[in-house]
């Protein structure tokens, strides 16, 4: 098993440019999160999806977009980017139910010129 | 919203010596999680406190949930190089939501 995979690893945009950030797993996970993480501030969730077809905001969701069509897949979109979004981006998933572990990803490393 | 402060933020300790980390909640916890994260890897999931005043040991480490569910504690007993990384505490935000520490940043001087 792969277990939580994130494309690409690394990526530069310049601002405004638009990507999308791809998350797969392979666990048959029912719930999966995106995180930001910057340097003394942890992990800070952007977006969440507890189900396929479901989404909901996180504590950091502005200037995010996320999609969840397939249950192993979430996407998370920059519509126009900003250097604020330069960051190192981590997907997780968890399996259904109260307070499980997460597994998360290799990360994706953003850098927004 | 939930706050998880954790403490210190950098920690430098000689192989072999101790180190500790604290998490404390602005509100009372349904349960904490820990995580390690490894320079330039990802977080892994080391354990999960659910009781007041639970204590759970890993070979060299111990973790503590406080009595009134509003701190934990992480404390590794004589550091080897193996344990460099950041260690989060997490606590969860209703059932769906995990609020991350910043995190306490662990290098060891073999």
């Amino acid at each position: 098993n792969a277990g939580v995979t994130q494309t690409p690893k690394f990526r530069v945009l310049k601002t405004g440019q638009s990507m999308t950030l791809l998350c797969a797993q392979d666990m048959n996970h029912e719930y999966m999160y995106w995180y930001r993480q910057d340097p003394g501030m942890g992990l800070r969730l952007i977006h969440y999806s507890v189900g396929e077809g479901t989404t909901a905001k996180g504590e950091v969701p502005d200037g995010y977009n996320v999609s969840r069509l397939k249950k192993q897949n979430f996407l998370l979109g920059l519509e126009s980017a900003a250097p604020s979004q330069t960051s190192v981006y981590f997907c997780a998933s968890s399996s259904r139910g109260f307070y499980n572990e997460q597994f998360f990803g290799p990360g994706t490393r953003l850098t927004v010129l | 919203g939930q706050q998880v402060m954790q403490i210190p933020q950098y920690q430098h300790v000689q192989e072999g010596e101790d180190f500790t980390t604290y998490c404390n909640s602005s509100t009372t916890l349904s349960n904490i999680q820990w995580y390690k994260q490894r320079p330039g890897g990802h977080p892994v999931f080391l354990i999960q406190l659910v009781k007041s005043g639970e204590v759970k040991k890993q070979k060299r480490l111990t973790f503590q949930f406080g009595e009134a569910k509003k701190n934990s504690s992480l404390h590794i007993t004589a550091t080897q190089t193996t344990d460099v990384g950041t260690y989060f505490c997490a606590g969860w935000q209703g059932a769906q939501k995990l609020v991350f520490g910043q995190g306490t940043r662990l290098t060891i001087n073999p």
